[in-house]
């Protein structure tokens, strides 16, 4: 079975533009959820997606947004990024939800000049 | 609030050494803890969750809710242990928290 994918692996960005990444989950899971990992804060959920809506939502600004597709392929979205959006976004699927082991792409690396 | 707290974010031990990542929780209800580990270059993943209460690799963790602790032991290290250890809870509302993380390095 083929892991959690997520697109594209690196992305340089400069100040005020916006950015979508991609994750696809594994097959037959329905929830995706968002991390952003920083040095300083460590893994900070963003939110969880189940069946296409937003189940769970962490404490970051509405400059981040995410949408969940029919075949349970996610995408987030940040706009007028900032330096302090500069992190490696790790998106993670579960069958379920709930206690249900939650399974780590390899992570999208953001920098932002 | 939910929060988990990872007092140490380096850990050095020599190989055979037994080993304790401290994990300590904040939560009023009843959690459920994990530990997830991210070796270098690799993905993160789940390497053990109180409720199945499994050895996975050598490693053990106790929840005890009394001292709202997770530690997480290992009675003799070996080298291919060395990782970024992140103790984890999921709470009421179903998001994982996190702790910081703990780097481990075991010594030859």
């Amino acid at each position: 079975k083929a892991g959690v994918t997520q697109t594209p692996r690196y992305l340089i960005k400069t100040r005020g533009q916006q950015v979508t990444l991609s994750c696809s989950p594994i097959s037959g899971h329905r929830s995706v959820s968002w991390y952003q990992q920083t040095p300083g804060q460590g893994l900070q959920f963003l939110f969880e997606y189940f069946s296409e809506t937003q189940r769970n939502k962490g404490n970051f600004p509405g400059r981040f947004s995410g949408r969940q597709f029919s075949n349970s392929r996610s995408e987030m979205n940040v706009s007028t990024l900032e330096l302090g959006d500069s992190a490696l976004y790790l998106c993670a699927s579960v069958i379920g939800g709930g206690s249900d082991t939650q399974y780590f792409g390899p992570g999208t690396r953001l920098t932002v000049l | 609030a939910q929060r988990v707290t990872q007092p140490e974010k380096l850990l050095s031990v020599f190989k055979g050494a037994p080993v304790e990542l401290k994990c300590n929780y904040s939560y009023s209800g009843s959690p459920e803890l994990f530990w997830y580990v991210q070796y270098s270059r690799q993905r993160l993943q789940l390497l053990l969750r109180h409720i199945s209460r499994e050895s996975i690799k050598g490693f053990t963790a106790d929840l005890n809710k009394g001292e709202t602790s997770f530690h997480l032991k290992k009675p003799f290290a070996q080298e291919e242990d060395s990782a970024m250890y992140y103790c984890a809870l999921l709470g009421g509302s179903e998001k994982l928290v996190f702790g910081k993380g703990t780097k481990l390095t075991v010594n030859p």
